[in-house]
């Protein structure tokens, strides 16, 4: 069983959408848990940062965690052609020069 | 601020070749990662460094993988015989030490195509 898992998908959806992307987890060690976005043929970008359970928004972003169930999710509202992207969940065990555990990315495709 | 710089962006090589990978990180940034990401796959650490030394290398495969990171500046990734299976992007991300910030800034990749 892989330490985190993620819907690979690939999702499109219309613009304006609401999209939702999880994933699940077994380490219940993990405590710091992000999401990054990667466009093509480019790296990851930090997109959410969230520190144990609990909701962030930024924007039309919102991460929430629910240690509980080892799921987190990514909401993205009002949805643009420009969010198109691949998105990957991960976590780490501890602050600051950690390792990151990635999930397997999940590829969006907003349709304008 | 410049962010981290990786070359060449892509590599076709042949089975049984060698090839180098480079890295230059943010400015500043003590922590230095390479990871590896085949087609379809989330990111994979292979190896990170604290200044110059190594914190972990746990997934790295040491019998063709090699990487140092002289001087605590720029970092070189090599592979020695490539096989079949290394064909991947080979992500170089940096960090610094706050004690805050897990954010890993990451290069574009390095695109490796072994035939």
């Amino acid at each position: 069983q892989k330490e985190v898992e993620q819907d690979p998908g690939p999702l499109s959806v219309p613009e304006g959408a609401i999209v939702s992307l999880n994933c699940t987890y077994s380490n219940s060690a993990f405590q710091y848990f992000m999401w990054y976005r990667q466009y093509s043929r480019k790296g990851p970008e930090l997109l959410m940062y969230t520190y144990s359970s609990g909701n962030k928004e930024d924007g039309r972003f919102t991460a929430q965690v629910d240690k509980s169930s080892k799921y987190i999710s990514l909401f993205i509202r009002d949805s643009q052609p420009s969010d198109s992207a691949t998105y990957l969940c991960a976590m780490s065990a501890g602050q600051g020069a950690q390792k990151l555990v990635f999930g397997q990315g999940t590829r969006l495709t907003i349709n304008p | 601020e410049a962010g981290v710089a990786q070359s060449p962006r892509y590599k076709i090589i042949e089975k049984r070749q060698s090839v180098a990978f480079w890295c230059n990180p943010i400015s500043g940034h003590a922590t230095l990662y390479w990871y590896q990401q085949i087609l379809g796959q989330g990111p994979k650490l292979l190896i990170q460094f604290q200044n110059n030394g190594v914190v972990d290398d746990s997934q790295l495969p040491k019998d063709r993988f090699s990487a140092e990171r002289l001087k605590g500046v720029d970092s070189t990734l090599k592979i020695q015989p490539a096989k079949l299976e290394d064909s991947a992007v080979y992500l170089c991300a940096s960090s610094s030490r706050g004690l805050s910030s897990n954010e890993q800034f990451f290069g574009p990749g390095t695109r490796l195509t072994v035939l």
